[in-house]
């Protein structure tokens, strides 16, 4: 079975820009999840997608939003990029709950912003 | 506050050596703990998970425990191996209405030959 897989895996963008990260689950998979990984704030929960809705949300400002499509795969946005926002993002996938079931992480995508 | 704390911040072992990782944390209400491994570069690998009623959990050479009344964690690794050099983060879920994911800042652990 193929794992997480995330595109792009890099990206450079300057201030004010939007950007569009994109995550396909492990086949079968329902729910995905994102994240932000920085060397200041560690790893924070973004959101939570199931059957295309959003089911959980952390505290991030509305610049950041996703959606999930019906085959599952699912997409992050961030626009009016501030410097801070340069970090990992790390989408992951379980069969149902990210709250209660194992959770497989893709590689990230690593987003600079100048 | 929901906080998770790690500890200690990194680690050096010998390979071969053992190691013991702890997590104290204060989010409520408990739902579960996780453990993850993250190698440099990388997206991180479940370890464990564990909830309410689970005292002991192990994935091979690592071994998870919960003490639930104290609130505390710890995961242990036998033997270790140079390939267990690796961020190890604790994670605790609360169900509050909805769930929140805390997460640990790591233990950052190296294993010298």
């Amino acid at each position: 079975k193929a794992g997480v897989t995330q595109t792009p895996r890099y990206l450079i963008k300057t201030r004010g820009q939007q950007v569009t990260l994109s995550c396909s689950p492990i086949s079968g998979h329902r729910s995905v999840s994102w994240y932000q990984q920085t060397p200041g704030q560690g790893l924070q929960f973004l959101f939570e997608y199931f059957s295309e809705t959003q089911r959980n949300k952390g505290n991030f400002p509305g610049r950041f939003s996703g959606r999930q499509f019906s085959n599952s795969r699912s997409e992050m946005n961030v626009s009016t990029l501030e410097l801070g926002d340069s970090a990992l993002y790390l989408c992951a996938s379980s069969l149902e709950a990210a709250s209660t079931d194992t959770q497989y992480f893709g590689p990230g995508t690593r987003l600079t912003v100048l | 506050k929901n906080q998770v704390e790690q500890s200690p911040q990194s680690l050096i072992i010998l390979e071969g050596k053992n190691c013991t990782l702890q997590c104290n944390y204060t989010v409520s209400p408990f739902s579960n703990l996780r453990w993850y491994k993250q190698d440099t570069g990388r997206g991180p690998v479940s370890l464990t998970i564990m909830t309410f009623s689970e005292n002991t959990k192990s994935n091979g050479r690592y071994t998870a425990t919960l003490d639930a009344d104290t609130k505390q964690s710890s995961l242990h690794i036998t033997a270790s191996q140079l390939s267990d050099s690796a961020s190890y983060i604790c994670v605790v879920s609360a169900r509050d209405g909805g769930f929140k994911t805390i997460f640990g800042a790591g233990t950052r652990l190296f294993v010298k030959a």
